[in-house]
């Protein structure tokens, strides 16, 4: 059984440029999570989702930044127009349970944004 | 803001030593947490956690110790390896709310052999 699974592991993008940061979660895993990381900093809750649904998006900025997790295929983060701002390492997770139970993290995208 | 912070960024022990990462959180509803150990270029692993319900709760050569009175989470690790070199995060999840997890900053632990 696979783990969560992040594509890519690394991305560099020019400023202005969209980057699409994708997660497969663990296998019969309905719950995903996005999460953003800064250097020397904990992890940043950004957006939760069940399949088709966005439960929680409180932490993602309003613009530029969107989620999806559709029936079929991977969640996918996605953000236009990238700013350097934008560079940190971005965590997938994904849990059978709600309630932050059984959370298993991927080993992140490293976004630099150049 | 955040709820969760740690009383020391780094922490140095000799190898075989016991160590002790300690955690406040602010939150009193608060009901789950959990550690994190994460290492150079890779995800947060999964460590031990803890329900509101216990006070104590004990892994292989890991203790978690929870103080509601005083919101304290500390982690012990029994004869720390070099391998337990990385930074540890504790992270809690509030009862009733969204299911977000809420980080602390890290606490980088380093084992000298």
């Amino acid at each position: 059984n696979a783990g969560v699974m992040q594509n890519p592991r690394h991305l560099v993008r020019r400023r202005g440029q969209e980057a699409r940061l994708r997660c497969s979660p663990m296998k019969g895993h309905s719950h995903v999570y996005w999460y953003r990381q800064l250097p020397e900093e904990g992890l940043k809750f950004m957006v939760y989702l069940q399949k088709e649904n966005i439960i929680d998006e409180s932490g993602m900025p309003k613009e530029r930044f969107s989620a999806e997790f559709p029936k079929e295929g991977p969640s996918i983060l996605r953000i236009q127009q990238v700013v350097r701002g934008d560079s940190a390492a971005y965590f997938c997770a994904s849990s059978p349970l709600i309630g932050g139970y059984g959370y298993t993290f991927g080993s992140g995208t490293r976004l630099t944004v150049v | 803001g955040e709820s969760v912070g740690l009383h020391l960024p780094t922490l140095s022990v000799q190898e075989g030593d016991n160590s002790i990462i300690n955690c406040a959180y602010s939150n009193s509803a608060s009901d789950y947490f959990i550690w994190y150990k994460q290492e150079s270029g890779k995800g947060p692993q999964f460590i031990i956690d803890i329900r509101s319900n216990m006070d104590k709760r004990q892994g292989q050569r890991v203790t978690v110790l929870l103080n509601k009175t005083v919101k304290h989470l500390s982690l012990q690790i029994a004869a720390t390896q070099p391998g337990d070199s990385a930074v540890y995060f504790c992270a809690e999840n509030v009862k009733g709310g969204s299911e977000k997890l809420v980080f602390g900053k890290g606490t980088k632990l380093t084992v000298n052999p």
